[in-house]
């Protein structure tokens, strides 16, 4: 099974900073790579997806991006409604794997 | 309008048999991918498996001896059935949408909003 080791576990930023979250596959996975964000109770949301894209109705402050196997996602300005957990998930080969995830808190 | 939701028992006793419900509307499901991923509590996210849009299914291996998916097109529900349950099975059982139709998109867009699941005597 492909694993993703996605750091930090946990983050305490301040509105309007820059957050960076990455994930490490541990093989070549290509853009197969999506992102979510999940707040306490809630479903998980679709934040990207191919490594790069946005999903439907997320805001732009919301970016990813790939270096080799390593994947992040850049939230570019922190607002109180992104305060939650996010996870990476690989996509490239079944059993679909996510990384452990990373709570959001505000600083 | 896209909707997912699970139904089953939320109490299932050690070494029985666990039966979801994805009830779906607004899309097909020979059009669309649907999969199954759980949430224990305070944890993390694991995939389960999927119901593939022609019919065919795949799993976790880690699952795949005790996991069954099944679908009533009819119906627009697909149905999954988990054996020997034990503790460790005690989660949140999502069921969700793949991203496009008829193609492989792993990329769960529309999820339903969960059914909490506990295994205990």
């Amino acid at each position: 099974d492909i694993q993703m080791t996605q750091s930090p576990a946990s983050l305490s930023a301040s509105l309007e900073e820059i957050v960076t979250i990455t994930c490490q596959a541990s093989q070549d996975i290509g853009n197969w790579l999506a992102w979510y964000q999940q707040k306490p109770g809630k479903s998980p949301q679709l934040l990207i997806y191919g490594a790069t894209s946005l999903a439907d109705g997320v805001p732009s402050r919301f970016s990813g991006s790939r270096s080799g196997t390593q994947y992040s996602l850049k939230i570019s300005r922190l607002q109180v409604e992104d305060i939650g957990i996010y996870y990476c998930l690989q996509a490239y080969s079944a059993p679909y794997t996510f990384g452990a995830g990373t709570k959001l808190e505000l600083k | 309008q896209v909707q997912l939701k699970e139904s089953g028992p939320g109490l299932v006793q050690p070494s029985q048999t666990l039966s979801l419900t994805c009830t779906v509307s607004g899309f097909s499901l020979t059009s669309y991918h649907v999969h199954w991923v759980r949430q224990p509590p305070g944890k993390g996210l694991e995939w389960m498996g999927v119901m593939w849009s022609d019919g065919d299914t795949s799993y976790n291996s880690a699952l795949k001896s005790r996991l069954s998916i099944s679908r009533d097109t009819s119906k627009s529900q697909v149905f999954l059935k988990m054996s020997s349950l034990q503790t460790e099975d005690t989660a949140t059982y999502y069921c969700a949408r793949d991203l496009s139709p008829l193609m492989y998109t792993p990329y769960f867009d529309y999820w339903g909003q969960g059914v909490m699941v506990t295994v205990s005597s």
